[in-house]
């Protein structure tokens, strides 16, 4: 069975550094996209970017560049997303998904991690 | 960037219903780049149709699409309670990826 687990609920201060994860089971995590997606409360859905576990190969959204960097650790099939230093704005939900198809194909996502809640507040 | 316009922002309707959601890009794009999602409170969303008209695994064929160029629909033949919910269209084809904005499908 298809499993993404991503880590528990965060909170933070403005300023700080934060890494959540997406931990996959159930299929080969180097054969699929890893995207991540915010929702800001009450929201709609945000694309940030994705990570081809296979080559650690990136697209960023141009909203998102700069400000998170997406990793994969293949050893673990755990992808990550992360910030270095946190604003209040970043406080959302984050979920991870996968694509359908393999990494040569486009697809959209068909498996989803249950989402991470980061509330950045001081 | 492909900007997603869906329409109505909400939906009232009574269980048995029809439900016809819309979604406009801002250039034209490949059906085949066309996904609808459906969230419910306190989840991930979930894919509903890929293809503009494919249904995902285990999606019920109440649930339909059509559409192409930029002029997308999402049909609930006759809804039912856990059809309650947010839906959204997103365009896979090109970067980066972009969603509508949302309808919500909420009981009259």
């Amino acid at each position: 069975e298809v499993q993404l687990v991503q880590s528990g609920a965060e909170v933070k201060k403005p300023g700080e550094s934060l890494r959540i994860s997406c931990k996959a089971s159930g299929y080969s995590f180097t054969a699929y996209w890893i995207t991540w997606v915010r929702q800001l409360p009450g929201k709609g859905l945000e694309w940030m970017g994705r990570i081809d576990p296979g080559d650690s190969h990136l697209n960023y959204s141009p909203s998102f560049q700069g400000h998170v960097t997406i990793s994969a650790d293949q050893s673990t099939s755990t992808a990550y997303l992360q910030w270095s230093s946190l604003k209040a704005s970043d406080s959302a939900m984050y979920f991870c998904a996968r694509s359908s198809l393999g990494t040569t194909m486009v697809s959209p996502w068909d498996y989803w991690g249950q989402g991470t809640l980061v509330t950045v507040s001081s | 960037e492909i900007v997603l316009t869906q329409s109505p922002g909400t939906l009232s309707l009574s269980p048995g219903e029809r439900a016809t959601l819309s979604c406009r890009t801002s250039q034209s794009i490949r059906s085949t780049y066309l996904a609808w999602y459906q969230q419910k409170p306190g989840q991930a969303p979930r894919l509903l149709l890929y293809g503009a008209s494919s249904r995902a695994t285990g999606i019920p064929d109440r649930f339909s699409g059509s559409g192409s160029g930029t002029d997308f629909t999402l049909t609930i033949s006759r809804l039912e309670p856990e059809d309650f919910a947010v839906y959204y269209c997103q365009q896979y084809g090109s970067s980066p990826r972009t969603f509508g904005q949302g309808t919500k499908v909420e009981i009259k």
